[in-house]
């Protein structure tokens, strides 16, 4: 166990619609960050957050969007779901800075018929 | 910049040596080395840092060189518990901005 907590851990839905990934960090990791991965892709860097600021941003579409909160959970938005947004999204956590390791949740399996 | 991982894939016997590299085209400053097995979630093995310093794992060692901005990743006498995905990352400069990214990926299957 990581100590990272994603919900739901599989959804469910259909194109178009919009959905909230949840994710809690490990207790005092101060930096989260988004991954999406595609059917045995690799992981593809979404967006970072530390301490409640986005401090970088990936590949991440304008239909996406995050955020963190100040008890530095943090939530993945998705919105007009294409086919192709069906991954598995992985939320991780560090410490921050270039020495700290992270730690990935389970990830969220988002499925979109 | 996604970091360039090569070899894409990797079949060995168990007690065979592997390497796995790692390049990029930025310079780098610290390299994050992540184990994946199918249908888990990614897990830490390594950070190497510029400078030298070195953080990891006891059976998996690896290099750091500034100045090809290459690491390599080495596994000796593998063992089926080996098998998965590996993943560099290229890390984050410190407090600021902080992208770790990773490369594509190296898939290695142990076999008996």
């Amino acid at each position: 166990d990581s100590g990272v907590t994603q919900t739901p851990k599989h959804l469910i839905t259909a194109t178009g619609q919009r959905v909230t990934l949840r994710c809690s960090p490990r207790s005092g990791d101060l930096s989260v960050y988004w991954y999406q991965q595609s059917l045995d892709q690799g992981l593809q860097f979404l967006i970072q957050y530390y301490n409640g600021e986005e401090r970088a941003k990936g590949n991440i579409l304008e239909r996406f969007s995050a955020q963190q909160f100040p008890d530095l959970h943090s939530e993945l938005n998705l919105s007009s779901l294409e086919l192709g947004d069906s991954a598995l999204y992985f939320c991780a956590s560090s410490r921050g800075g270039a020495w700290a390791e992270a730690f990935f949740g389970q990830g969220t399996r988002l499925t979109v018929v | 910049q996604q970091p360039v991982q090569s070899p894409q894939a990797v079949i060995l016997r168990e007690g065979e040596d592997a390497v796995i590299n790692c390049s990029s085209s930025k310079a780098l400053y610290s390299v994050h080395w992540y184990r994946q097995k199918h249908g888990e979630a990614p897990v830490f093995l390594m950070i190497l840092l510029k400078g030298g310093e070195q953080k990891g794992h006891d059976k998996i060692s690896a290099s750091f060189n500034e100045k090809k901005q290459q690491s390599s990743l080495y596994l000796t006498a593998s063992q089926l518990s080996y098998s998965g995905t590996y993943f560099c990352g290229t890390g984050p400069r410190g407090q600021g901005a902080q992208k770790l990214v990773f490369g594509q990926g190296t898939r290695l299957t142990i076999n008996p």
